[in-house]
């Protein structure tokens, strides 16, 4: 059974920073490709970024406001995904989901179909 | 950046309804969309990919179309567990970016 379990959120000050990870489990952690997607209190999905599998190209992509303040890494060896956030803002204050990208279908990797139950980060003075 | 339009935001229909949920693209994706169930306080659940292809363990009654710019989820016919939240979502892996339409909010009549 895949598990994915965030942590590492919590409340952080503005202009902090903060490491969220994620244990994978229950598939093949190096071949898979990995997201995060976040959600404000009582608002809708949004995509982070995303890193591909090492056999892939291992790089990053991110969602154009983040490019510059969230880093995405992968250690393998620990079947662990991380979420490396810089100069916190309040509007960062979010639900933050690890997924995996489904291989299925004709457009492979282009959809979720495994989430985590999210780690609540706070940004707060 | 692509955008998705869910119509309607919210929607109250019965048990045994069928519904209709829409989500039109702000430029053509071919196939490449998915639709997404959530219920308060849990993770999104992948039901459709490539938007008519349903996820494994996903109920029949649950089904998607379209292609180009319009795409539908539909629900044949509603079950108390069908209340939850809808989101279509592309990810572009040419432009490397991914969005997500704004939710459907289907609630009990």
């Amino acid at each position: 059974e895949v598990q994915l379990v965030e942590s590492g959120g919590g409340l952080v000050k503005p202009g902090g920073s903060l490491r969220l990870s994620c244990a994978a489990s229950g598939f093949t952690f190096s071949n898979a490709w990995m997201s995060w997607v976040r959600q404000a209190p009582g608002k809708g999905l949004e995509w982070v970024g995303r890193i591909k599998s090492k056999s892939d190209g291992g790089t990053t992509d991110y969602a154009a406001p983040e490019k510059g303040r969230f880093t995405i890494s992968r250690d393998d060896s620990k079947n662990t995904l991380s979420l490396q956030i810089k100069s916190l803002k309040t509007e960062d204050t979010a639900v933050y989901y690890c997924t995996t990208h489904s291989r299925s279908g004709y457009h492979r990797y282009a959809y979720f179909d495994n989430w985590g139950q999210g780690t609540l980060v706070t940004v707060s003075s | 950046a692509i955008q998705l339009t869910q119509s309607p935001s919210s929607l109250s229909a019965s048990v045994g309804d069928r519904v209709t949920i829409t989500c039109r693209t702000s430029q053509g994706i071919s196939s490449a969309l998915a639709w997404y169930q959530q219920k308060p306080g849990k993770p999104p659940k992948l039901l459709v990919y490539d938007a008519s292809s349903l996820e494994s363990g996903v109920p029949s009654r649950f089904s998607g179309s379209g292609s180009g710019t319009d795409f539908t989820l539909t629900i044949s016919s509603l079950q108390p567990e069908d209340f939850a939240t809808y989101y279509c979502q592309q990810f572009n892996n040419y432009f490397h970016e991914c969005t997500f339409g704004q939710g459907t909010k289907l609630e009990i009549k």
